[in-house]
């Protein structure tokens, strides 16, 4: 059973550029979330996407923003990369959108932004 | 707002006894509460979750949760430290009917030998 899956694992960015992290869910899962974890801190909600639509968003700018497919991988897009947006992106799927429905973690991808 | 907090950055437990991680949370409704931990350079994993029902709630790796609604909070437990227990202990928390599952700080664990 394949588990949620995330890549690329790392990847250095320079300022100002765009990145895009991509993300498989987990086998069955049909909504996607992602997440930032910056270094020492907890993993903060950026969005959450089913249906291939953004059913909520977190406290991030317009310069995040993302994508889910008909097959419900997705993507996370960032634009004009700044130093502070260097951390680790978490993916996570659930079998349907709704806090009482548990989240699985992918491994992550680490940006580094130079 | 909903919120949860880990007031404990760093937890220091000796092998062999019982550790406790707190958690206390700010949610509307009734809350749906979660464990997870997370190892050097890993993503996050499961633990357990709360949803309704008893108030203890058992989970992986011999890990247990104690929901106190008039506390407000849930906080880990585990009778007897493992050495591998070392590790970063998040606690997780939403609204009945939102969508959105935010997460505390995080609590460093220590177990030594």
């Amino acid at each position: 059973d394949a588990g949620v899956t995330q890549s690329p694992t790392h990847l250095i960015k320079t300022r100002g550029q765009q990145v895009t992290l991509r993300c498989s869910p987990k086998s069955g899962h049909d909504t996607v979330s992602w997440y930032q974890q910056a270094l020492g801190q907890g993993p903060q909600f950026i969005f959450q996407y089913y249906e291939e639509e953004e059913r909520q968003r977190g406290n991030f700018p317009d310069r995040f923003s993302g994508h889910q497919f008909p097959n419900y991988s997705s993507e996370l897009n960032v634009n004009a990369l700044l130093l502070g947006d260097s951390a680790l992106y978490l993916c996570a799927s659930s079998f349907s959108p709704g806090t009482g429905n548990t989240i699985y973690f992918g491994e992550g991808s680490w940006l580094t932004v130079v | 707002a909903q919120s949860v907090a880990q007031p404990e950055d760093q937890v220091n437990v000796a092998e062999g006894n019982p550790l406790t991680v707190k958690c206390t949370y700010s949610v509307s409704g009734n809350p749906y509460l979660f464990w997870y931990v997370q190892y050097p350079n890993r993503g996050l994993q499961f633990l357990l979750k709360y949803i309704t029902g008893d108030n203890l709630v058992k989970g992986s790796y011999g890990f247990e949760a104690e929901f106190n609604k008039s506390q407000t909070s849930f906080h880990l437990k585990k009778p007897s430290a493992l050495v591998s227990d070392s590790a970063l202990y998040f606690c997780a928390g939403g609204d009945t009917g939102g969508f959105k599952t935010i997460f505390g700080a995080g609590t460093r664990l220590f177990v030594k030998a």
